[in-house]
């Protein structure tokens, strides 16, 4: 079965310090590759996405991504983390249709970063 | 604000019972999805409904139903619980019918307690 693995469970930096939270998927073929956040007592945002073209992915507040098809990773990044970016984050997967999708995100266990002022 | 609304935001109920956790999917969406989230499975989907009829299931126990009324909002209904069903239960909505490309919108869920 197709998983999402993410290696850090819980990250802690300081203001400033650059990120990256690491995804693996596992699955041979195509995928479509999603970052969500989720603030505290907020709902899952998108981050970014990625289907195809540029493997690097920019997203919203300053967030990046890479896909790298050799490696089934797909590593989130941003160059200097704020007080604002504590949250959980999340490395999602779906597939294309036609390959038993679902149509459903399969998720990883998430990271929770911890940014301290 | 994902324009996706759930409630109610809080639950708490006993053993046995049955309760029912309602979604509104954004303006225009027409596909629904349903994940449960806990602490040792994480998130996991349930259940996906486009347009009124169940399109793909996933990891939801028999004891648990959904359905999508012609106004696209759609219902959880989770029965004879158990303490094991103690989550949080995201509902999220697409535009479209499983296209693994569309963002799927989230609401802010539903936590479930059950004592």
């Amino acid at each position: 079965a197709q998983s999402v693995s993410q290696h850090n469970h819980h990250v802690i930096l300081s203001e400033a310090a650059s990120l990256e939270l690491g995804c693996n998927y596992s699955y041979g073929g195509t995928v479509n590759l999603f970052w969500y956040v989720q603030y505290p007592g907020q709902h899952l945002q998108l981050l970014l996405k990625y289907f195809s073209g540029d493997p690097l992915v920019k997203g919203i507040k300053g967030f990046e991504a890479e896909f790298i098809k050799s490696k089934f990773s797909f590593n989130l990044r941003k160059p200097s983390v704020q007080w604002s970016d504590t949250a959980e984050y999340f490395c999602a997967v779906s597939l294309p249709r036609g390959s038993g999708n679902t149509g459903k995100l399969i998720f990883g266990q998430g990271t929770t970063l911890q940014v301290k002022p | 604000d994902s324009g996706v609304t759930q409630t109610p935001k809080h639950l708490i109920t006993a053993t046995g019972q049955r309760v029912t956790l309602r979604c509104s999917p954004r303006s225009g969406d027409l596909s629904v999805y349903w994940y449960q989230q806990s602490l040792d499975q994480g998130l996991q989907f349930l259940i996906q409904y486009y347009n009124g009829e169940e399109r793909a299931k996933g990891n939801i126990l028999e004891r648990f139903s959904a359905q999508q009324f012609p106004d696209l909002h759609s219902e959880l209904n989770l029965s004879s619980l158990e303490l094991g069903d103690s989550a949080l239960y995201f509902c999220a909505s697409s535009p479209r019918d499983i296209v693994s490309t569309d963002t799927q919108y989230f609401g802010p869920g539903t936590r479930l307690t059950v004592l």
